[in-house]
């Protein structure tokens, strides 16, 4: 079975240009996070869909940062325009149920990551 | 605001030696700790706890929950170069659907 996936695993661009994150989660799972690791800090939490629809998008850091899930499948992140504090690992997490659910086994499902770097 | 605290932030010990990582946590309706081992890219799930005082185990390693003090460790014992990865600590809210993560904890182990 394939894993959580993620694309790029790397992406370089400059200050203000636009770049855009995808997942693909574990096929079945309706509940997809995004997360962001940012060089020498904790992995933050920036916003949970439950199939296409945002059910919490607390962490979403501004308006640059907009992100979908269209059909419920893939997930994109765009980042618009980019900013040297932007920079860091996106990672993506699964799960089939919701993680404050009864009964789940907190089994979330990362993807390996997509590390940003704005110059 | 809800916060976790891992220590130590990095550890370098000798094959065969018993690690205990730290994680307290503050979080507000507390639900669960959960325990993830990233070693190149993508955190796996190790153990999620949710009661006091029952420890969980898988192999070598093990892990406990202190809902009193607000703490969970992580224990690795007999550990090999395999156990080198950052551990990561999470803990979850009935509130909402998030994990609130600490930095982690960086272990290497030589052999």
């Amino acid at each position: 079975e394939a894993g959580v996936t993620q694309f790029p695993s790397h992406s370089v661009i400059e200050k203000g240009q636009t770049v855009t994150l995808r997942c693909d989660p574990i096929s079945g799972h309706d509940n997809l996070y995004w997360y962001r690791r940012v060089m020498g800090k904790e992995i933050k939490f920036l916003l949970h869909f439950v199939k296409e629809s945002k059910q919490d998008e607390s962490g979403m850091p501004n308006n640059r940062f907009l992100a979908e899930r269209t059909g419920g499948t893939y997930s994109t992140l765009k980042v618009q325009p980019a900013e040297l504090e932007d920079s860091g690992v996106y990672f993506c997490a699964s799960s089939q149920g919701p993680l404050a659910g009864g009964g789940n086994t907190g089994e979330l499902f990362f993807g390996e990551g997509s590390r940003l770097t704005v110059l | 605001e809800d916060k976790v605290v891992q220590s130590p932030l990095s550890l370098v010990v000798h094959e065969g030696d018993t690690v205990t990582l730290n994680c307290s946590y503050e979080v507000t309706n507390f639900r669960s700790l959960l325990w993830y081992k990233q070693e190149k890219k993508a955190p796996t799930f190790l153990f999620m706890l949710t009661s006091s005082g029952i420890e969980k185990k898988s192999g070598r390693l093990s892990s406990i929950l202190d809902k009193k003090e607000l703490f969970s460790i992580l224990n690795i014992t007999a550990t090999q170069t395999g156990d080198s990865a950052v551990y990561l600590c999470g803990a979850e809210s009935y509130n909402t659907d998030k994990l609130i993560f600490g930095t982690g904890t960086r272990l290497q182990v030589f052999p």
